[in-house]
């Protein structure tokens, strides 16, 4: 499968733990997206990355979350001390530059915060 | 701010008759806007974009900018049409992030 994929597809965590996800584009893309879907809403964006650089962060994201793409590859998303509320599906998705409108999704990371 | 409405989180419709997702936005600037479409068990993916203009899968949209408004269009509605459908709008400055609406959920009935 050459698409973008996610890992783990689910996480269950104790409220007050950290967990981290990782995302891996499709391999040509530079561009990489996080968003958060909580049910009966659409996707609401995180963050983005061109290459290894983090241009763009949404005020969703507090500073409990970091996120980062070292090599400029594959990207990881951290939540520390997380919360019910962080509850949700975290999307990954990737584009090429010149076609950065068709963003290809990966399956997603449901997290449970218990 | 962009703002992406889709004012039914359900729509039913039987097989053959046509078919009408509405999609509103809010933005200042010129948007480029989409509709993303997730069937049952896959992935979010793009159905089409304003800018191409192009009809797939049987669907068309036509922005109006007057209106402010992307609704998504088909004549004859087939039973794999059923899905998640997403509008979607992207700003000239935000470096290629979508702002997605609610979702509507289509059915079609046999």
């Amino acid at each position: 499968d050459t698409g973008v994929s996610q890992d783990p597809r689910h996480k269950i965590t104790k409220r007050g733990q950290n967990v981290t996800f990782r995302c891996d584009p499709i391999s040509e893309h530079n561009r990489l997206y996080w968003y958060r879907q909580t049910l009966g809403q659409g996707p609401e964006f995180l963050t983005y990355f061109q290459n290894e650089a983090q241009l763009e962060k949404s005020r969703l994201l507090s500073d409990r979350f970091s996120a980062e793409r070292p090599k400029g590859s594959f990207s990881t998303l951290e939540i520390q001390r997380t919360e019910q509320g962080d509850s949700a599906m975290y999307l990954c998705a990737s584009s090429s530059g010149d076609r950065a409108y068709e963003q290809y999704f990966g399956p997603g990371t449901r997290l449970t915060v218990t | 701010a962009q703002r992406v409405t889709q004012p039914e989180k359900l729509l039913s419709v039987f097989k053959g008759a046509p078919v009408e997702l509405k999609c509103n936005y809010s933005y200042s600037g010129s948007p480029e806007l989409f509709w993303y479409v997730q069937y049952s068990r896959q992935r979010l993916q793009l159905l089409l974009r304003h800018i191409s203009r192009e009809s797939i899968k049987g669907f068309t949209a036509d922005l109006n900018k007057g209106e402010t408004s992307f609704h998504l269009k088909k004549p004859f509605a087939q039973e794999e049409d059923s899905a998640m459908y997403y509008c979607a709008l992207r700003g000239g400055t935000s470096y290629g992030k979508l702002t997605f609406g609610q979702g509507t959920i289509l059915t079609v009935h046999p």
